[in-house]
């Protein structure tokens, strides 16, 4: 069974729609993240975790939010979509103590007609 | 100047060639670097850390230049299995830094 697991693998949906993207892991790591990956822009942090208790903003955080529901679970909401959060949405994690290795599901590819 | 450059590429190789990539990074006070792999729709992975003595695992060998501020990747005879994107990727501040992470150089080997 994969470490990280993402649902839904791709989504389809429209304007102005409440979408919750959903990662959980299995490898016991207290760090989590949502990244976004669009063509010609590479990966960018939209927020991370580093427990239960603790949220933090990444890059481009805006029209995004997310919950930590647990240590193993850390999802990603959009309140109203519009289509330029069409991209692909990786979750990852790490350890406390080793953060360079971070560990990536397989990602949702996310379309907003 | 964005944080971390690379040339994207493609770089389109025949087998059994050496490749080499190269990336700049902006922040003279970054602490980590590293090389990450992605295939096609897949997601990345870590390929290796590149230390300042420079490091080597197998047919890949990594190399930082701190005062030009510059990390390269070298992949020699290069096989079909190593096409993909490489991502140059740089950890700023202290062990709370996150990844800064390059738009990645693709390579294509061919037969």
């Amino acid at each position: 069974d994969a470490d990280v697991t993402q649902t839904p693998r791709n989504r389809i949906t429209k304007t102005g729609k409440r979408i919750m993207l959903e990662c959980s892991q299995t490898k016991g790591h207290d760090r989590m993240y949502w990244y976004r990956q669009d063509p010609g822009l590479g990966l960018r942090l939209i927020y991370y975790s580093f427990d239960v208790k603790d949220i933090n903003k990444g890059e481009i955080s805006d029209g995004y939010s997310v919950s930590r529901q647990a240590q193993a679970k850390f999802s990603l909401s959009l309140e109203s979509a519009i289509p330029n959060q069409t991209a692909l949405y990786f979750c990852a994690t790490s350890a406390f103590m080793s953060t360079d290795t971070q560990y990536f599901g397989p990602g949702t590819r996310l379309t907003v007609l | 100047r964005k944080e971390v450059e690379q040339d994207p590429g493609p770089f389109n190789v025949p087998e059994g060639a050496t490749v080499a990539f190269n990336c700049t990074y902006s922040n003279s006070a970054s602490q980590s670097f590293f090389w990450y792999r992605q295939d096609c729709r897949k997601e990345p992975k870590l390929l290796m850390s590149v230390y300042s003595s420079g490091n080597e695992d197998g047919r890949f060998t990594a190399q930082l230049n701190r005062a030009s501020q510059y990390i390269s990747l070298l992949i020699r005879d290069s096989k079909l299995s190593d096409s993909a994107t490489y991502l140059c990727v740089v950890r700023n501040g202290g062990s709370q830094g996150n990844l800064i992470f390059g738009k990645g150089t693709k390579l294509s080997v061919k037969p």
